[in-house]
């Protein structure tokens, strides 16, 4: 069974800390993504990445980078948390096939 | 901009009765439409989807159909169970690592 994992299931952070969320997948997949969830907004696609240090923005990347030093790993950063980055974060891989559970980040 | 409506945004069957949740998608270009079943706690799961090249896909008690003129595909789950209740995502998507998201139907099946 494929296994996307995500390094925290909740985080609380206060506004202007810098953010890492760490997706890892067990599978040799070359694509993975980074969603937020938001109620009412379904997903939408912060950024992706097709291959070792490559990556390109979605449709929502302002405040957000990415890195992807090792093919496993995709890891999100959020350089100054803002409240309005208050959400749900899935991560992703193989496009939308596998999901992993979530982190759910509240900025105080 | 290319966008996928889903109805209802919420759906409250009897057990054992059938759910119908229904997707319409703006850009006739998508040939790939998945459905994510999301259970409280849990990312989204793939739990079916159809190409653009078949009208309809069944597996079990789950089946989807697909009307590429009017562009709109729905979701059936037959002799629903308590099981079921959970929230529903469509996707449209046209290849690449474009993928748009309904808004998603929160699904209640009661005993």
């Amino acid at each position: 069974d494929v296994k996307v994992t995500q390094s925290s299931r909740y985080l609380v952070k206060r506004t202007g800390e810098k953010v890492f969320l760490e997706c890892v997948q067990d599978m040799d997949h070359e694509n993975m993504f980074w969603y937020r969830q938001d109620p009412g907004l379904g997903l939408r696609l912060i950024y992706f990445s097709y291959d070792v240090k490559m990556k390109e923005k979605g449709d929502i990347p302002e405040g957000y980078s990415v890195s992807r030093e090792k093919k496993e790993r995709f890891s999100l950063i959020l350089e100054s948390a803002s409240t309005n980055q208050t959400s749900m974060y899935l991560c992703a891989s193989v496009e939308t096939q596998y999901f992993g559970p979530g982190t759910r980040l509240l900025v105080l | 901009g290319e966008n996928v409506e889903q109805h209802p945004s919420t759906l409250s069957v009897q057990e054992g009765d059938s759910a119908v949740i229904k997707c319409t998608y703006s850009d006739s270009a998508s040939n790939y439409f998945p459905w994510y079943k999301q259970e409280l706690g849990k990312g989204p799961q793939l739990i079916i989807d159809i190409r653009s090249n078949v009208g309809e896909k069944k597996d079990q008690r789950i089946a989807v159909t697909l009307n590429k003129t009017a562009k709109h595909f729905s979701l059936h789950i037959t002799e629903t169970q308590p099981e079921d209740s959970a929230v529903y995502f469509c996707a449209a998507s046209k290849g690449g690592f474009k993928t748009i998201f309904g808004a998603g139907t929160r699904l209640f099946v009661k005993a």
